[in-house]
């Protein structure tokens, strides 16, 4: 069984560039959820995807955006990034959705610096 | 307000001792779950154990048990016989009924170092 994986594991942008980050699921999950964990933080949801769409939503400006492709996998994207971006942002997949006992699978993150 | 605290910061435990991570809740949904997570320098989130607003038996893993408390609204994690490759961030998680997404609110967590 394949777990979660994300690429790149580390990444240097400058302030008001553009980012993708990728993220595969764990065999057999159809649901991914991205979160930021800022130096020192707990992580603090951005969104989530399931069947290619998105259906929930965290705190978080409209420049963050995401794909989910039919395979599952994901992508995260950051438009206009700015210094507080900087962050490990983990993805995350479960076989459901919503459910208060759905456990989910983290993968080891990618850290992004914007300098 | 917090919906998860985690007042330690840091905790330090002796290799074979038993420890004691604290998490306090709030919300004011019926139906909630709680997670705890390990987080290693990797980075990786791992699953360690789940108790839900219904369940009448405290959570029970392996080497980790959750001390469920509902009317005190907390759910701390007991580690019983610690080890080397406890030493770890600990996150407490919880997930509300209400909404219908994987949002999970995190505490700021508990640094645990095991010391030989």
């Amino acid at each position: 069984e394949t777990g979660v994986t994300q690429s790149p594991t580390h990444l240097i942008k400058t302030r008001g560039q553009q980012v993708t980050l990728r993220c595969s699921s764990q065999s057999g999950h159809n649901t991914v959820s991205w979160y930021q964990q800022a130096l020192g933080q707990g992580p603090q949801f951005i969104f989530q995807y399931y069947r290619e769409e998105e259906n929930g939503r965290g705190n978080f400006p409209p420049r963050f955006s995401g794909l989910q492709f039919p395979n599952y996998s994901s992508e995260l994207n950051v438009n206009a990034l700015e210094l507080d971006d900087s962050a490990l942002y983990l993805c995350a997949s479960s076989a459901g959705q919503g459910n208060t006992n759905e456990k989910l699978f983290f993968g080891s993150g990618t850290q992004l610096s914007v300098l | 307000a917090q919906k998860i605290t985690q007042t330690q910061p840091g905790m330090f435990v002796q290799e074979k001792e038993a420890v004691t991570l604290d998490c306090t809740y709030d919300t004011s949904d019926q139906s909630y779950g709680l997670f705890w997570y390990k987080q290693p320098s990797s980075g990786e989130m791992i699953f360690l154990i789940y108790q839900g607003s219904y369940d009448e038996q405290n959570a029970t893993e392996g080497r980790y048990s959750l001390n469920f408390q509902k009317a005190r609204k907390s759910a701390n994690l007991v580690i019983s016989a610690s080890q080397l490759g406890d030493s770890a961030m600990y996150f407490c998680a919880m997930r509300e009924g209400q909404n219908g997404a994987n949002n999970l609110f995190f505490g700021t967590g508990t640094r645990l170092t095991v010391i030989p």
